[in-house]
């Protein structure tokens, strides 16, 4: 049980803005909310986490809900490279295990 | 950030073999994971190599079908016994590296093992 629900698919274009959403309704005051991304023929890689405020690094923003029950992950200008399965996962704590769910599949159109 | 390699990339079996994974790391990593990927879906975690001991495995995995060594703390082994065909899968190993104040260490993944089980 992955505990967090995403849109099966997303489309964008070349250089535009991305909201991936993520619901994470049941999360516990501890969980913290990670992302993470595969490319085609890769493993997973992260892409940033957060608690309660919005975080920003050089991927990505990470904008969560202040009731914590959801959050969006923000790519700021879409390359054909951000193409990828995006998963959202609620964890933190002495929780070190990532359970994935079924993600996001990113398409991003030239 | 942590560079992890694994042995073989890819390989083709025939049922009722064994196959060992290898996976390498460039620093001393605390903790160690093996992840499957079935095709078309989503990671699932297998279980925990604990350097030392035992490994951890998560509901449905056994030790006697993924038996996994740990010997140090950069390296372990998976091994994927007595294959079948529904043992086709990608292999990945991960590793928990540094720690971020206040929450949980980033993983990172190698790039898996494609295997293929005739």
């Amino acid at each position: 049980d992955a505990k967090t629900t995403q849109p099966n698919s997303m489309e964008s274009n070349e250089e535009e803005p991305v909201h991936l959403p993520c619901n994470h309704s049941t999360i516990s005051g501890t969980d913290y909310i990670h992302w993470y991304r595969q490319l085609p023929s890769q493993g997973p890689e992260y892409v940033i986490h957060g608690l309660t405020s919005n975080v920003n690094n050089r991927m990505a923003s990470l904008a969560i809900a202040e009731d914590r029950k959801s959050s969006t992950l923000i790519l700021h200008r879409a390359t054909l490279r951000d193409a990828a399965v995006y998963y959202c996962i609620r964890g933190g704590g002495s929780n070190y295990k990532l359970t994935f769910g079924k993600g996001t599949l990113l398409t991003v159109n030239p | 950030s942590a560079v992890i390699s694994q042995k073989p990339s890819r390989d083709i079996c025939q049922r009722g073999t064994s196959l060992t994974i290898q996976c390498q790391v460039d620093s001393q990593v605390t903790m160690m994971f093996w992840y499957r990927q079935q095709p078309g879906q989503s990671l699932t975690l297998i279980a925990t190599a604990n350097q030392g001991s035992e490994a951890t495995y998560e509901s449905g995995f056994v030790i006697d079908k993924f038996p996994i060594s740990r010997p140090n703390l950069t390296f372990s082994t998976l091994t994927v016994s007595n294959m079948s065909p529904e043992d086709s899968s990608i292999y990945l190993c991960s590793v928990e590296d540094g720690f971020l104040a206040g929450g949980r260490n980033e993983q990172f993944f190698g790039p898996g093992t494609r295997l293929t089980v005739l």
